[in-house]
């Protein structure tokens, strides 16, 4: 089957850089998704890796180990607006664009 | 990117009755999704909306209980039928456009209660 693990809460402070992490298992791998969700509001599309390796937009980046089954989003110079639910996927196996979500992490940060 | 709407945003509704959401992609799609989210939760995948033909219901969703209709491209509706309160939630659309490596876009969902 498959199965995703993220931790469900995280702290930070302002201006610091904090790390979520993500394990997943699952047959025939296509890609791993991380998306944003501000509470109250829609998941927004933050990244997609499907190699290994470091992908950097801007402030956020994520990282891809195929053969460990694992990715993480990186948030470097955090501010108040990325307090919010940050949600790892990976495409079903055999499905195509079907999503299977993590439970989110939920990332407060502090002044 | 795509951008989608849903309507209504939010509605409270008696159990036994049944309410229909609407989705509206602002450009063709060649997948569109309904997820639901529990309080507190992450998404779940109710369907995939099939265009012209009957949806794909995942584990634990029936036909009976969230019809779903595709009519065209860019146009999807789900109805919760007979409603009870365990079925209060946030109702989330999503399209997936092709080419796109797979990524979803979500509408802004439609909060539901029922009393």
């Amino acid at each position: 089957g498959q199965n995703i693990d993220q931790p469900t809460e995280m702290t930070a402070t302002e201006g610091a850089i904090v790390q979520i992490n993500c394990t997943y298992q699952t047959s025939g791998f296509n890609g791993l998704f991380w998306y944003q969700q501000h509470a109250g509001e829609a998941p927004t599309f933050l990244s997609y890796n499907v190699l290994d390796g470091l992908e950097e937009k801007g402030r956020f980046s994520s990282f891809l180990s195929r053969s460990k089954g694992y990715s993480y989003l990186l948030l470097k110079e955090l501010q108040m607006k990325d307090s919010a639910s940050y949600l790892c996927a990976v495409p079903f196996s055999g499905g195509y664009n079907k999503l299977i979500f993590g439970a989110g992490t939920r990332l407060a940060v502090h002044p | 990117s795509a951008v989608i709407s849903q309507k209504p945003s939010r509605d409270i509704c008696q159990r036994g009755t049944s309410l229909t959401i609407q989705c509206q992609v602002d450009s063709q799609v060649t997948m569109m999704f309904w997820y639901r989210q529990q309080p507190g939760q992450s998404l779940t995948l109710i369907a995939t909306a099939n265009q012209g033909s009957e949806a794909t219901y995942e584990s634990g969703f029936v036909i009976d209980k969230f019809p779903i209709s595709r009519p065209n491209l860019t146009f999807s509706t789900l109805t919760v039928s007979n409603m009870s309160p365990e079925d209060s939630s946030i109702y989330l659309c999503s399209a997936g456009l092709a080419g796109d490596q797979g990524t979803q876009y979500f509408g802004p969902g439609t909060r539901l209660l029922v009393l």
